[in-house]
C-alpha cells in the first residue's frame, strides 16, 4: 500500500511569486485535504477536494487554490506569495470505496515553503 | 466554531516518568477525537482515536478517554521513553459540507522531550 507522497519537500520563493505543490493520495483514497502548519503551530485546514471539486474551505484567501485529478492526486497553488505563507504544507488523504470513514486522515511528510 | 485547547509545552520528563497532556474541546454535535504525533522532520501520524463518548483509544502504551461531560481527551502514558520525544497534537473531526468526509481541527501542539 502506497502512502501519501508530496513534492517538493523543500522550496524557497520570493514575495509575489507563485508556487505549486503536489500530492499523491494513498492507494484507495478519493479525498485530499490540504493543511498549513506555521512554525510552532497546529495545522490549519485550507481546503478539501472530493470528486475533483472543492468540498469545503477554511479561512484562507482566494489566492490559495487547488486541483484534484481523476487519479485523485492533487495540487495546491498559492499566488502572490507573502512572507506569512512560509510554512509546512501538509497533504492528507481519506475516504474511498470500502474505506471506513471515521474521520481519520493519512498525512504526507509535507512541503516546506520559505518565502523571502 | 469548533476548537481544541491543549496544554502548553514544552514538557520535559525523565525516562520512565508518567505523562499527561491535557486536551479540551469545543464542538457542536459528536465529533471524533484524535491524538496525532509528529516526530522531528516528519509529517503527522495517527497515535490513537476515539469515536464516541466513553471510548478509550490506545496505542504504543498511550491512552486517552473521550469524556463528553468534561469535553476532554487527555493523553496519558505510564512510562515514557526517549523515543517518545515528539510534538503531540490533539484534534477533532467534523463534517465537511457536501460530502462524507471530514476535516480536522487541531490544537497548537505540545512538545515532549524525554531525557535518558
Amino acid at each position: 500500500e502506497t502512502g501519501v507522497t508530496q513534492s517538493p519537500t523543500h522550496l524557497i520563493k520570493t514575495r509575489g511569486q507563485q508556487v505549486t505543490l503536489r500530492c499523491s493520495s494513498q492507494s484507495g483514497h478519493n479525498t485530499v485535504s490540504w493543511y498549513q502548519q506555521a512554525l510552532g503551530q497546529g495545522p490549519q485546514f485550507i481546503f478539501q477536494y472530493y470528486r475533483e471539486e472543492e468540498n469545503g474551505r477554511g479561512n484562507f484567501p482566494p489566492r490559495f487554490s487547488g486541483l484534484q485529478f481523476p487519479n485523485y492526486s492533487s495540487e495546491l497553488n498559492v499566488n502572490a506569495l507573502e512572507l506569512d505563507d512560509s510554512a509546512l504544507y501538509l497533504c492528507a488523504s481519506s475516504g474511498g470505496q470500502g474505506v471506513m470513514n471515521t474521520g481519520e486522515l493519512f498525512f504526507g511528510e509535507g512541503s516546506r515553503l520559505t518565502v523571502l | 466554531g469548533n476548537s481544541v485547547t491543549q496544554m502548553e509545552g514544552p514538557v520535559t520528563l525523565s525516562e520512565e516518568a508518567f505523562l499527561t497532556i491535557n486536551c479540551t474541546y469545543t464542538a457542536t454535535g459528536y465529533p471524533s477525537l484524535f491524538w496525532y504525533v509528529q516526530y522531528p522532520g516528519e509529517g503527522l501520524q495517527l497515535l490513537l482515536k476515539a469515536t464516541k463518548a466513553d471510548d478509550k483509544g490506545s496505542n504504543k502504551g498511550f491512552e486517552a478517554t473521550y469524556r463528553k461531560e468534561t469535553t476532554s481527551f487527555h493523553l496519558e502514558k505510564g512510562s515514557v521513553q526517549v523515543s517518545d520525544s515528539a510534538v503531540y497534537f490533539c484534534a477533532l473531526s467534523d463534517g465537511v459540507s457536501g460530502g462524507s468526509n471530514y476535516k480536522l481541527t487541531f490544537g497548537k501542539g505540545t512538545l515532549l522531550t524525554v531525557n535518558p
